[in-house]
C-alpha cells in the first residue's frame, strides 16, 4: 500500500474486554514496530519484528500485552483484560531495512478504556 | 540501557525566528539517528543522519550529526505557525539483531503569530 494503515483509528472499550489492533505495513518493508504514546509522553517501544527472525519483545509491559506478525504482512497486537492505564495511542510503524533505512508511521489506534 | 535526550522540552517563538533543538544520545553500537515532526497522531519522518559532519537539508529544515560529541541539531529558520509540532528524535542501535528505535520525549515548539 502507499502507506502504512492502522485499524481502527479510534477504539473504546470497557474495562477487563480483550482488544486487537491491526497494522498493515508498507509492501516490502521487512521491519515492522509497535510503540505506545500516553496523553503528553514520548513514544514507549512496545515490540519489533524483523523477517522471520524471533521478534524483540522487551517492551511489552505485561504479560496481557501479545503480538503477532505472519511473515512481512500484517501485524496484529492484542492486549487482553483492558485496564485504563492501557489507554493510549498505538503506533505502528514499518522500515523496508531496520535501523539503516527511515521508519513511517501508521496514523495511529487510540485505545480509550472506560 | 539505551538513551535520548532532547532539549529544550517545550519552545515557544514568534514566526520569523529560527530555533535550534537538540538530541544527545547513549546507545552501545550506534547506527543512524532519525528526527520526526508529530503534529497529531502519526510522527512524519524529515531525517536520517548516519555520517557525522554531513548537513541534511530540506526546505527550511537542516539537520546535522556530530558523532564526537553524541549529539545532533535541528534547525528550522523563518518559522511559520504551520511549524507548531512535537519534534522526536530517535536513535537506531544494533543490539544483538534488535535495531528497536529509541525516541527521545521530544521538544513541543509552538509558533506564535
Amino acid at each position: 500500500g502507499a502507506g502504512v494503515s492502522q485499524s481502527p483509528s479510534n477504539k473504546v472499550t470497557e474495562k477487563g474486554k480483550d482488544v486487537e489492533l491491526r497494522c498493515d505495513p508498507i509492501s516490502g518493508h521487512t521491519a515492522l514496530y509497535w510503540y505506545r504514546q500516553r496523553l503528553g509522553q514520548g513514544l514507549e517501544f512496545l515490540i519489533y519484528f524483523q523477517g522471520n527472525s524471533a521478534p524483540d519483545k522487551s517492551g511489552l509491559p505485561s504479560d496481557r500485552f501479545s503480538a503477532e506478525r505472519t511473515g512481512e504482512s500484517v501485524s496484529t497486537l492484542t492486549i487482553q483484560r483492558t485496564q485504563q492505564e492501557d489507554s493510549a495511542v498505538y503506533l505502528c510503524a514499518s522500515s523496508f531495512v531496520a535501523g539503516g533505512t527511515e521508519a513511517f508511521f501508521g496514523q495511529g489506534t487510540r485505545l480509550t478504556v472506560v | 540501557e539505551d538513551k535520548v535526550v532532547q532539549s529544550p522540552l517545550s519552545l515557544v517563538v514568534h514566526e520569523g525566528d529560527t530555533v535550534t533543538l537538540n538530541c544527545s544520545y547513549e546507545v552501545t553500537n550506534f547506527r543512524s539517528l532519525l528526527w520526526y515532526k508529530q503534529e497529531k497522531k502519526a510522527p512524519t519522518f524529515l531525517f536520517m543522519l548516519t555520517s557525522s559532519g554531513i548537513e541534511k537539508k530540506s526546505g527550511r529544515l537542516s539537520s546535522i550529526l556530530d558523532k564526537k560529541e553524541l549529539s545532533s541539531i535541528l534547525n528550522i529558520t523563518a518559522t511559520q505557525t504551520g511549524d507548531s509540532a512535537i519534534y522526536l528524535c530517535a536513535v537506531a542501535p544494533t543490539q544483538g539483531g534488535s535495531e528497536k528505535l529509541v525516541f527521545g520525549k521530544g521538544t513541543k515548539l509552538t509558533v506564535n503569530p
